[in-house]
């Protein structure tokens, strides 16, 4: 059984940088998509980038360029989001989603608990 | 990357059918058939439903269904039942290795 497991909570002033962390048991780590995916309170779900571990790779939504870098160790089964530059707006529980087998490679099959952001000075 | 457009409600009552629709452009929904929709309910992390326009995963209800047309998909919920009240978001692959949501629909069982 896949199962993601989620870094905790964090608080972070504004202009500074988050680290999420997101750690795959059950299934193989390095052959499926993973996603990272965000919630701001009250609104939708937002796709931010994945990474399929194998390739190292990461590819980003264009309203997160420059700012978001994913990236993936294939030793711990761990995938790792970074946001930089946090202003209020990135208050948000974030998820990751690994791809499900047989599926389209951006298919979120399985989904982490969620780690809630909360950007405040 | 626009997200993809979902009414904000829809309501039904106990075992009436509700479909959800799903907009987007030839560059996502109508150029892959790659659709997904997740079930969210409060609180909680969410659930794919459906997934390749109409494949369900193991252990989702044959209640649910998906399909899509040109640039439209849709997710059809037949049965109604209480439980199926909970937010509904569809995802298309949008080409270069990118997704994008739907805005989102909130599902209101009567």
């Amino acid at each position: 059984q896949v199962q993601l497991v989620q870094s905790g909570a964090e608080v972070k002033k504004p202009g500074s940088s988050v680290k999420v962390s997101c750690k795959a048991s059950g299934g193989t780590f390095s052959s499926y998509a993973i996603s990272w995916v965000r919630q701001a309170p009250g609104q939708g779900l937002e796709w931010m980038g994945g990474i399929i571990p194998i390739f190292g790779t990461a590819n980003y939504a264009q309203k997160f360029q420059g700012r978001v870098t994913i990236t993936a160790d294939e030793s711990t089964s761990t995938a790792y989001m970074e946001l930089s530059s946090l202003r209020s707006e990135d208050t948000a529980v974030y998820y990751c989603a690994r791809a499900l087998a047989g599926a389209a490679a951006g298919t979120c099959g399985y989904w982490g608990q969620g780690t809630l952001v909360t950007v405040s000075s | 990357q626009s997200a993809l457009t979902q009414p904000a409600s829809v309501s039904g009552s106990p075992g009436q059918s509700i479909t959800i629709s799903c907009t987007g452009t030839s560059s996502d929904v109508g150029g892959y058939n790659y659709v997904s929709w997740y079930q969210q309910h409060p609180g909680k992390a969410p659930k794919l439903m459906i997934y390749d326009v109409s494949k369900r995963p193991s252990g989702v209800s044959n209640r649910f269904s998906g399909s899509k047309s040109g640039n439209t998909a849709s997710l059809t919920i037949s049965g109604l039942q209480a439980e199926d009240e909970a937010d509904y978001y569809c995802c298309s692959y949008a080409g270069s290795s990118t997704l994008v949501f739907g805005g989102g629909t909130k599902l209101t069982v009567l």
